[in-house]
């Protein structure tokens, strides 16, 4: 079973900043946080990953709460190209499974 | 750099019939390799993966099989499919070494069964 929540749909303007949720209450201390993301009939791409610090690449940031029970997905400057489903998933280091759940569809909005 | 292909992109086919869809993984060695199936809306769900040629590991029981007959090859089978086995089909690797193990996804098949 997926170990996070994630609300199912969410809309924000483009330009605007988007921030995607996701609760793992129950996450353990070798278990990263996982984002992917998926753009409509194609197969999920990585977006960022972290353990307690807060992350930041080219695609987003990562910001995870002190007691790691959840965490915001952030993309600075949506874009119309950023429409997709978001997932949040987390899982220990050095193991082989990703539990994908039913993850978050955003939807820009010009 | 490293690529993941499956083919065929997509694939009409009627109950009972057989089915094999193949994933193969260049410009790396020695990859986890993962089957998922996403049904119309619906998350992806875990099919198979595998650690190595010859070890597959099953998440659902169902009519599909999994076989690793090479290190980047992965294979996908059914002797008779059902209904309820059309769905978009993913094949995904990660590396073994490293500590993240992010996976990386092809581009699906799209399996309709009529």
């Amino acid at each position: 079973d997926a170990k996070t929540t994630q609300p199912p749909s969410m809309d924000c303007a483009e330009g605007r900043a988007a921030n995607l949720p996701c609760n793992h209450s129950t996450i353990s201390g070798n278990e990263y946080v996982y984002w992917y993301r998926q753009i409509h009939s194609q197969g999920p791409q990585y977006i960022i990953h972290g353990l307690k610090n807060n992350e930041t690449n080219e695609m987003a940031s990562l910001i995870i709460t002190e007691d790691r029970k959840s965490s915001t997905l952030i993309l600075p400057h949506a874009t119309l190209r950023d429409t997709a489903v978001y997932y949040c998933i987390v899982k220990a280091s050095g193991t082989y499974k990703y539990i994908f759940g039913t993850g978050t569809r955003l939807k820009v909005l010009a | 750099s490293q690529t993941i292909h499956q083919w065929p992109a997509t694939l009409v086919q009627p109950v009972g019939s057989p089915l094999s869809l193949e994933c193969t993984v260049e410009g790396t060695s020695n990859p986890n390799l993962y089957w998922y199936r996403q049904a119309a809306g619906r998350g992806l769900q875990l099919l198979f993966y595998s650690v190595g040629i010859g070890q597959i590991s099953s998440e659902v029981p169902q009519n599909l099989s999994a076989s690793r007959p090479q290190d980047r090859q992965f294979i996908l089978s059914s002797k008779k499919l059902l209904l309820s086995d059309s769905g978009f089909y993913l094949c995904a690797w990660s590396a073994t070494s490293g500590f993240y193990n992010e996976q990386f996804f092809g581009p699906g098949t799209r399996l309709t069964v009529l």
